[in-house]
């Protein structure tokens, strides 16, 4: 099986910008989280999607938005970007059941968003 | 405090040397995972565990849940082996949390 991808690997904006990042899930998996990693904060929990629908949710602004598409195919968006967005993204994919088990994921090779 | 504490937070060894990464956690989880992020940024989960250990070659993964503790441990270590490793619990909703991670080094 193909692993998780994402793309674009790397990006570069300006702030004020918005941007798009796709992560394709390991075929079969019908759960995507994405994280956030920064030098200063490390790893974050971003949100969590599951059958198209946002299941879990961590503590970011409103800015950071994400959605599913029915072949479990991801998206994120960030608006009105911030120089602190500058950071590595990942997505992870797993075989997820409903909630309250524990799922082994798949990490990409994550998307490193620079604002200038 | 953060959740999900790790120690220490840089470990250098010498090539042959036995390691111990640790981790404890203050939340109630339903599983931990140990990753290990090589320069680049990609993330490989190495193991995930709710109870007792698990080995892999040359790694070894224990869990205390009592305790709300695990230890990572590499035997034999080699050069390829340097790299971050993370402690991340997963609470029952599924929102996994990551500790800062060690950064390690292997000498020849």
């Amino acid at each position: 099986k193909a692993g998780v991808t994402q793309t674009p690997r790397y990006l570069i904006k300006t702030r004020g910008q918005q941007v798009t990042l796709s992560c394709s899930p390991i075929s079969g998996h019908r759960s995507v989280s994405w994280y956030q990693q920064t030098p200063g904060q490390g790893l974050q929990f971003l949100f969590e999607y599951f059958s198209e629908t946002q299941r879990n949710k961590g503590n970011f602004p409103g800015r950071f938005s994400g959605r599913q598409f029915s072949n479990s195919r991801s998206e994120m968006n960030v608006s009105t970007l911030e120089l602190g967005d500058s950071a590595l993204y990942l997505c992870a994919s797993s075989q997820s059941a409903s909630g309250g088990h524990y799922n082994e994921q798949f990490f990409g090779p994550g998307t490193r968003l620079t604002v200038l | 405090k953060n959740e999900v504490e790790q120690s220490p937070q840089n470990l250098t060894a010498q090539e042959g040397e036995f390691i111990t990464i640790n981790c404890s956690y203050s939340v109630g989880i339903s599983a931990l995972h140990w990753l290990q992020q090589h320069p680049g940024g990609g993330i490989v989960s190495l193991f995930m565990l709710s109870s007792g250990k698990k080995k892999h070659g040359r790694l070894i993964a224990t869990i205390n849940i009592q305790e709300k503790h695990s230890s990572l441990h590499i035997t034999a270590s080699h050069p390829r082996d340097s790299a971050v490793y993370i402690c991340a619990v997963l609470p029952n909703n599924n929102d996994m949390r990551f500790g800062a991670g060690t950064r390690l080094t292997v000498k020849p």
